[in-house]
């Protein structure tokens, strides 16, 4: 079946380093994909998503290139901030509308 | 209303109880979603409405949990006999479904903790 993969937390990193967080899918057709944060103490939002091969989605900073030849949706920020700290879920949607979600990876930015 | 509205966002109750986890929707989201997330976890889904449509419950992990939603609104999942395993958070969204560019992004509630002693 469909899945979503990303790479295991926590990630640690000093204030505006550059930031990668890896994720990967296995699905059929032409899925949506999704980027979606958790802050702490607050609920899931959508950060920035891409629908078609070679979209860029961009929010605060953050981009994510859907590529389809390599199956991948990975996260990426050239300079973080201690207040990116956070939960980062990798999500797909796929032509049944389901929602499949990655295990989540927490980023934990050091001043 | 403005977002996805949960209650109680806190629950404790004794092993053996029933609960009831509440959401309120965004206004005109025909779809609505529960997922359970236990510390440090990832997302459970639970349970999917989709307007008229039969639910999809293929993600509830017993017959202790149940869910519904009445009148395309307002859901409840209801569960019984709570077990210590059950301890988690429950968060609800909702989304538009089809085309435009704000189809299928989910709106999250806050979540209902529960903790089951």
């Amino acid at each position: 079946g469909d899945s979503v993969t990303q790479m295991e937390g926590p990630v640690t990193l000093s204030e505006e380093a550059f930031l990668t967080i890896n994720c990967t899918y296995t699905a059929t057709g032409y899925p949506s994909l999704f980027w979606y944060v958790q802050y702490p103490g607050e609920g899931l939002q959508l950060l920035l998503k891409a629908t078609k091969a070679d979209d860029k989605g961009s929010n605060k900073g953050f981009e994510a290139t859907y590529r389809k030849e390599t199956t991948s949706f990975h996260l990426e920020k050239g300079s973080v901030q201690v207040s990116d700290s956070a939960v980062y879920f990798c999500a797909l949607r796929n032509s049944n509308y389901q929602l499949i979600w990655g295990a989540g990876t927490k980023l934990i930015i050091k001043p | 209303g403005a977002g996805v509205s949960q209650s109680p966002s806190n629950k404790v109750t004794e092993k053996g109880k029933d609960v009831e986890l509440r959401c309120d929707p965004i206004s005109g989201h025909t779809a609505l979603y529960w997922y359970r997330q236990s510390l440090g976890q990832g997302l459970e889904f639970l349970i999917y409405f989709q307007g008229n449509s039969a639910p999809d419950k293929s993600g509830l992990p017993s017959d202790r949990f149940s869910a519904e939603r009445t009148g395309g609104s307002v859901s409840t999942l209801t569960i019984q006999r709570t077990q210590q395993e059950d301890s988690a958070v429950y968060l609800c969204a909702s989304s538009l479904v089809g085309g435009g560019s704000g189809a299928n992004v989910l709106t999250f509630g806050a979540g209902s903790r529960l903790t089951v002693l």
